[in-house]
């Protein structure tokens, strides 16, 4: 079927290595950022996030970085695999908001 | 989390036609969301879907395309009117409860011809 990102940036990456994708954001007053994982055919499914309060945070293999002083959040893959191929958006909220905005998006493709 | 389920998954429709998109949630939510995300392109929100009020839309989007219902707090709809080729696009719904990630459907590929 037609693939989610056919125009956005892409990032290709050797299995095994480290992958890093970055997301520049706008809005000063944004506390909660978001990485989200898009698949072919499906939506977004949630990665990891982060509060303002802090700027790293890490999970199972992922780990994001807030720099809010240049307003930029990095997503970190270690050991990519082949099921990490996809593409990855980041969103923010701001303060007291509920509504979830996202960034450009970036395809990563994973080489075996 | 709460599951959410949209149906169609996906359609081909006649411009000038309509098409209603259903968004069910497994449990009770506070928010629901509608985007749209154009072939090759980032997650736009059309509206907030407000239950027991109008949704709240987004620039660019206006009620009169994009009817929205929200009966209760587990259900919505997005229509969307007058379909042109440009309308062609994913749309997906999501919800929120409380002060975390919000949730997606797995969308609805909508191509117009």
């Amino acid at each position: 079927g037609e693939s989610v990102g056919l125009h956005l940036p892409t990032l290709s990456v050797q299995e095994g290595d480290n992958s890093i994708i970055n997301c520049a954001y706008s809005n000063s007053a944004s506390d909660y950022f978001i990485w989200y994982k898009q698949e072919s055919g499906k939506g977004p499914q949630f990665i990891i996030d982060i509060r303002s309060n802090m700027d790293k945070r890490q999970g199972q293999r992922v780990t994001v970085l807030l720099n809010k002083t240049v307003k930029h959040l990095s997503l970190q893959i270690a050991a990519t695999q082949p099921g990490d191929s996809a593409v990855y958006f980041c969103a923010e909220r701001d303060s007291g908001g509920f509504k979830t905005i996202f960034g450009a998006g970036t395809r990563l493709f994973v080489k075996a | 989390s709460a599951v959410i389920s949209q149906k169609p998954s996906r359609d081909i429709c006649q411009r000038g036609t309509s098409l209603t998109i259903q968004c069910q949630v497994d449990s009770q939510v506070t928010m629901m969301f509608w985007y749209r995300q154009q072939p090759g392109q980032s997650l736009t929100l059309i509206a907030t879907a407000n239950q027991g009020s109008e949704a709240t839309y987004e620039s660019g989007f206006v009620i009169d395309k994009f009817p929205i219902s929200r009966p209760n707090l587990t259900f919505s709809t997005l229509t969307v009117s007058n379909l042109s080729p440009e309308d062609s696009s994913i749309y997906l719904c999501s919800d929120l409860q409380g002060n975390t990630e919000a949730f997606f459907g797995q969308g609805t590929r909508l191509t117009v011809v």
